[in-house]
Formats: C-alpha cells, structure tokens, sequence
C-alpha cells in the first residue's frame, strides 16, 4: 500500500485551465504539505496543513487554492493556468509538526501547462 | 531566508568504492537536520533525522555525521553498489516550526558505474 499517494502522475493542459490535483495519506498523520519542484530543481515548500487548518502559505499566488476535507486528504486546485506553473508538485505527511518529525512524499505529480 | 547548500552537485563513483558527499546549513537556531534519498520517479525517502551535535546515524552501508556548530553534515556509503544511484537530498525545518516545511538543498545526484 502506498503511503502518500497523489492522482495524477502526469498532468497536461492548457493555459487558462483550472485542474486539481490530489492527495491521500493512509498513515494516521496529522500534518500534511504541498512543495513545489522549481525549474532549478529545489523542492520549496507550498503550503502545510494540521489537522484541517492551513499553517503556511509560503507566498504562492492565490490560483493555488489548497483544500483539506479531513486529516487524511490535501488537494491542490489550481485557478487559470499558467505556463510558469509547469513544475512536479509533490505531497507529503508527517505526524506532528515538530522539526524533527520525518516527512513522507508521493511519489510527485508532473504538470505541463502548453 | 535559510541556504542549504550541498557539494558536489553531481558524483559518478565505481561499483565498490566508497564516497561521501556534504550538507551545510547556517549553524545558528540549529534544531534538525534531515537526509533524504530520492530515486528517478520515485518519492523522496528519509534516510536519517541528525539532530546533536556531534550525532552519527548509520543505515546498512549509508552513515551521516553531524556538526551544528559549524554547520555542516557528511553522507558517507561505503562499498557503493548500483542501487546506491539515486538523488541525496539534506534539508533543514524552517524557522517557524515543523510545520512550516523543509527548505531542501539541491541534492548531489549519485551515479554508480558498474
């Protein structure tokens, strides 16, 4: 059984679209994050949730919508595509929110904006 | 702002050698260092949580040491062996707190040549 899974695996639109993106955690965790792959290869963190409320929101446009129906789920819905957003968003859990608790990744989602 | 930076970027090592490669992260406000492997097309995978100074993690062939005070980790596998080829990743908690994320570095992509 996966961990952390995300749908899709791949991803291709247009510009302007709207698409979202899932994720599902089966580890009883209580914190969940979406990082964002950029064109230098960094992974940067998105957005972090616990327990349903979003803690961070690290200066991402507000096309990108995160949404947490309960502990075990965070989509990422993102508003009017653009090409710049063409990147691999990767999900992750961990069980707490201390510095030292391990993250757990999906396995990443491509997105190609034509 | 926090850098972490890792060297070498890149790192083609015989079948049976041995290798190491670096992390280093500002040494101030230090509460966790975190290691990751991450192979081609899968999800990142924790390795190890360093988090004294002066630690020393050992997995099967893979060892990490710890120095907070001047900021720097090791990675060291001994006897590399093909399954070694993956992307190593060290990453440090923000500032905020855990659940403020991971700023990771770039990574050294390992390459074990048989």
């Amino acid at each position: 059984d996966t961990a952390v899974s995300q749908t899709p695996k791949y991803l291709v639109t247009q510009m302007g679209n709207d698409k979202s993106i899932k994720c599902e955690q089966n580890l009883g965790h209580d914190t969940m994050y979406w990082y964002k792959q950029d064109s230098k290869k960094f992974l940067k963190i998105m957005f972090s949730y616990n327990n349903k409320e979003l803690i961070i929101n690290e200066t991402v446009p507000n096309r990108f919508s995160p949404k947490s129906p309960d502990k075990a789920h965070l989509n990422l819905h993102i508003n009017s595509l653009e090409l710049g957003d063409s990147a691999v968003y990767f999900c992750a859990s961990s069980q707490g929110q201390g510095r030292r608790n391990i993250q757990y990744f999906g396995a990443g989602t491509r997105l190609s904006v034509l | 702002i926090l850098n972490v930076e890792q060297s070498p970027q890149s790192l083609h090592v015989q079948e049976g050698d041995s290798t190491n490669f670096t992390c280093s992260f500002p040494s101030s406000n230090f509460y966790a260092l975190h290691w990751y492997r991450w192979e081609t097309a899968k999800s990142p995978e924790a390795l190890f949580v360093m988090t004294l100074n002066g630690d020393e993690k050992k997995k099967g062939r893979i060892s990490a040491t710890l120095n907070t005070k001047e900021g720097y980790s090791y990675l060291y596998i001994k006897g590399s062996q093909p399954e070694d080829s993956a992307t190593y990743l060290c990453a440090f908690p923000r500032s905020g707190g855990g659940a403020d994320g991971l700023t990771f570095g770039k990574g050294t992509h390992l390459i074990i040549q048989p």
